[in-house]
């Protein structure tokens, strides 16, 4: 099983829809998540960090889920400039503060 | 401005040569990566570096070597070793102990073996 995993899509998404997708992690002592985006044929960067409460920025909203071990991110009235591969990053602490990538989750918002 | 900068963009390469990739950075950050990413995959850690001097291995180190000779700079080298080196590779840095999740990347080496 891999460390972190996503769903690769595509999720086709059409304009001013929601779409929100997960990201599971095998290691129950990791602490610390994060959402990037990767534009395509681009550097990642990143998006906004997961907090335990679950959080907003703007039009996205992130949250963890510790018992099932997974994390989200919800995106509200979608843009065709949300259009992008949704990458989760997870840091073990216990690993030496390892940061393990998903595989990505390719969104295409469509008009 | 702060940043990583990763050259070359491009950089094709014949079967049999090593070939290796600048990565340099002016954000005074201690650690620093190397991931390689083919197409519709996540990244992959290669080997990843955290003092001057001092580097470790990532998850698919084979057929790669780096140095840290300086804290700016984090030079890879694929060796013909490498069985399919064609990728995007991705050099970036951080703050020591990254808990803030944030690496800066560079724009990344687009590598094509010929």
């Amino acid at each position: 099983r891999k460390e972190v995993e996503q769903d690769p899509g595509p999720f086709n998404v059409p304009e001013g829809a929601t779409v929100a997708f997960n990201c599971t992690y095998s290691n129950s002592a990791s602490q610390s998540f994060f959402w990037y985006r990767q534009d395509c044929r681009k550097e990642p960067k990143l998006l906004m960090s997961v907090y335990s409460s679950g959080n907003e920025d703007g039009r996205f909203t992130a949250q963890l889920n510790r018992a099932s071990q997974y994390i989200s991110l919800l995106i509200r009235d979608s843009k065709l400039s949300d259009s992008a591969t949704y990458l989760c990053v997870v840091i073990t602490k216990a690993a030496g503060n390892k940061l393990t990538f998903g595989g990505g989750t390719r969104v295409l918002v469509k008009p | 401005d702060g940043g990583i900068t990763q050259s070359p963009k491009y950089l094709f390469r014949k079967e049999g040569q090593n070939v290796t990739l600048s990565c340099e950075q002016n954000l005074n950050h201690d650690a620093m990566y190397w991931y390689r990413q083919d197409p519709g995959q996540g990244l992959r850690l290669i080997y990843y570096s955290q003092i001057v001097n001092d580097f470790q291995k990532g998850d698919i180190a084979e057929g790669y070597s780096v140095s840290r000779e300086k804290k700016e700079s984090f030079p890879l080298t694929v060796t013909s070793a490498q069985k399919n080196p064609t990728a995007f590779y991705l050099c970036a840095s951080s703050i020591l102990p990254p808990n803030t999740g944030e690496l800066f990347f560079g724009e990344g080496s687009r590598l094509t073996v010929l």
